[in-house]
This record gives structure tokens, sequence and C-alpha cells, in this order.
């Protein structure tokens, strides 16, 4: 099955600093690659998605970019804010009609 | 437009028992994805159903259950519980078709079992 390694599994930046989040995964059948964001006491909610035929996408302070042909993929956050404090988590599809997330990454931003 | 509902929000069980959790999509949403978070294995997959089917299942022993009714709506079952149950088990609904819609989470009901 699908294995997806997130790195780190904390980080902790002052506001205004650049955050990266990095994952690899193993299913080279994975296409669709969604990054969600949980806070606290709630589910997942997705942030970004990238999908396979895509290497870079940006939405505002967020940034996603996808090697598939070593399976990496990164989130960037600039110019971070305490409310991005949250856990993420790199997700990928393996193919399926379900998700694979990653171990999740506890970014906390200081103010 | 009304998000993803999870009932009940919290639940205690004892060993051996069984329980039933429920979800009700967003409206429109025809595909149900249930979640099993735990501080030690993280998000896992249990399963999804789209169209009253049972179209994916996650490696997980055949205790665990689920259905859904023709107004999209879900239950899971987790019968005999044990200890390792307790999780916060999280339901996401989807336009569905494929992976690539977007999943939305409920918040998740927290079962603890002691």
């Amino acid at each position: 099955g699908e294995n997806v390694e997130q790195h780190p599994s904390t980080l902790s930046v002052q506001e205004g600093d650049s955050a990266v989040i990095k994952c690899t995964y193993s299913d080279s059948a994975s296409n669709y690659f969604p990054w969600y964001k949980q806070e606290l006491g709630k589910g997942p909610q997705l942030i970004i998605d990238i999908r396979s035929n895509v290497g870079e996408k940006k939405d505002q302070r967020i940034a996603v970019t996808l090697n598939k042909t070593a399976k990496h993929f990164s989130l960037h956050i600039t110019e971070t804010q305490p409310e991005d404090s949250a856990v993420y988590f790199c997700v990928t599809d393996a193919g399926a009609n379900n998700l694979f997330f990653g171990t999740g990454t506890r970014l906390t931003v200081i103010p | 437009k009304a998000g993803v509902t999870q009932t009940p929000r919290y639940l205690i069980k004892t060993r051996g028992q069984q329980v039933t959790l429920s979800c009700s999509p967003i409206s429109g949403h025809r595909s149900v994805s249930w979640y099993q978070q735990t501080p030690g294995q993280g998000l896992q997959f249990l399963f999804e159903y789209f169209s009253e089917t049972q179209r994916n299942k996650g490696n997980f022993p055949g205790r665990f259950s689920g259905r859904q009714f023709s107004n999209s709506r879900s239950e899971m079952n987790v019968s005999t519980l044990e200890l390792g149950d307790s999780a916060l088990y999280l339901c996401a609904s989807s336009r569905g078709g494929t992976s690539y819609n977007e999943q939305f989470f409920g918040p998740g009901t927290r079962l603890t079992v002691l």
C-alpha cells in the first residue's frame, strides 16, 4: 500500500518567517496531492492541492511543489502568521477513491 | 451551507460493547468516507461509501463496518470494542466520483474505550 512520509514532525518559526514541510510517497499511481490543515478540536480542512500534471501551484502565501519522478512534494508558507499554527498533513490518493495521510507536522508560529 | 455533522461528539464505552457513529454529509454530496485518527497511527482510512455502496475499504478488521442510506447519511459500527479502538473518528463528504473531489471533514466523534 501507499506510504507517505512527512518531515518535520514539529516546526517552530517566528512570525513573518517561512515554513517548509516535505513529504515523500511510494505509490507511483498517486495523481492527487492535497494538503490539509487541522486546528485543535476540528476536522482537517483542505488548504491547497496539486495534480500530477502540474509541478507547482501557488495561492497567496501558500505554495506547493511536486516532483513526481522523485516522488517528493512540499508545502511552503511565506510570511507566517499566528493563525497558521496548526497541524498540517500531506496527502496522496494512490490512484484510488481514498486518501493516504502523512504523519502530520505541528507548526507553531511565535508572535 | 451546513457542514458535515457527526453525532455524538463524545462517547465512552467499555471493552466488549459495540458502538454506532453517525455522519450527515453536506447536502448534495454522495460520497462519505470514514477515518480513524490516533496519536500513534495518525489518520487512517476506514472505508468509503458512494450511493449506498461501499467502494473502498482500508485495512481494518471486520469489527469495523459501515453503511450509507439513500439520503447519503452514513453510520459506522464497531463491535466488540477493544482498548485500542479509542480514537477520533472522522467522517468526510465529497461530491463523489473521484478522489479529486475535495473532501470536507466533520469535527469527529471522540470514542474512549475503558
